[in-house]
């Protein structure tokens, strides 16, 4: 099993829709996660920080189930500037700061 | 404003060079990182280094070295590269505690 799990898609979704992405890990003593963002062609992003309380920017709310070992993006208000492909992170305690990637879910928002 | 720059974007070598792939922070970070990002397989960690002349060894670090002299450059070499290298290089910076990676704008390599 990957330690970091995202469904690829894509995610096609009409501009103002709402849209949800989960992201499931392996290793129980993860200690942070992260949400990045990677447009086309270009390097990844931070997005946000995901919090066990949750936790919201703007349009994005990030959630963290430990019991069942998932985190969750919400995009709320899709714009098209929002297609992307977005990256769930982990960090393991005492890592060195150091992250595993998931392969990244691709959404595409549309007129 | 945060920057971490990579030598080339675009590179093209032939099988059996040796290739150094350059990266630079200027933001004092005492982490550096490289990854190799493939499609399907997302970002994978080949090195990284928590301080000078310290590194460390990632999730796949077979046919690469890495070298770090000074604080902010942070260098990736294929000793003998091979077509299975091909593949996007992204250099990444942070700081010391858990805290948020910055990353270059990536090198594609291409290896004939």
């Amino acid at each position: 099993r990957k330690e970091v799990e995202q469904d690829p898609g894509p995610f096609n979704v009409p501009e103002g829709a709402t849209v949800a992405f989960n992201c499931t890990y392996s290793n129980s003593a993860s200690q942070s996660f992260f949400w990045y963002r990677q447009d086309c062609r270009k390097e990844p992003k931070l997005l946000m920080s995901v919090y066990s309380s949750g936790n919201e920017d703007g349009r994005f709310t990030a959630q963290l189930n430990r019991a069942s070992q998932y985190i969750s993006l919400l995009i709320r208000d899709s714009k098209l500037s929002d297609s992307a492909t977005y990256l769930c992170v982990r960090g393991l305690t005492g890592g060195g700061n150091k992250l595993t990637f998931g392969t990244g879910t691709q959404l595409k928002v549309e007129l | 404003d945060v920057k971490v720059t990579q030598s080339s974007r675009y590179l093209v070598k032939r099988t059996g060079e040796k290739v150094f792939l350059e990266c630079v922070q200027d933001m004092d970070h005492e982490n550096m990182f490289w990854y190799r990002q493939d499609p399907g397989l997302g970002l994978r960690l080949i090195y990284f280094s928590y301080d000078v002349k310290m590194k460390e060894k990632g999730d796949i670090p077979e046919g690469y070295s890495v070298s770090r002299e000074k604080k902010e450059r942070f260098s990736l070499i294929l000793e003998s590269a091979s077509t299975n290298q091909t593949s996007m290089y992204l250099c990444a910076s942070s700081r010391a505690s858990p805290d948020t990676q910055y990353f270059g704008p990536g090198t594609r390599l291409t290896v004939l």
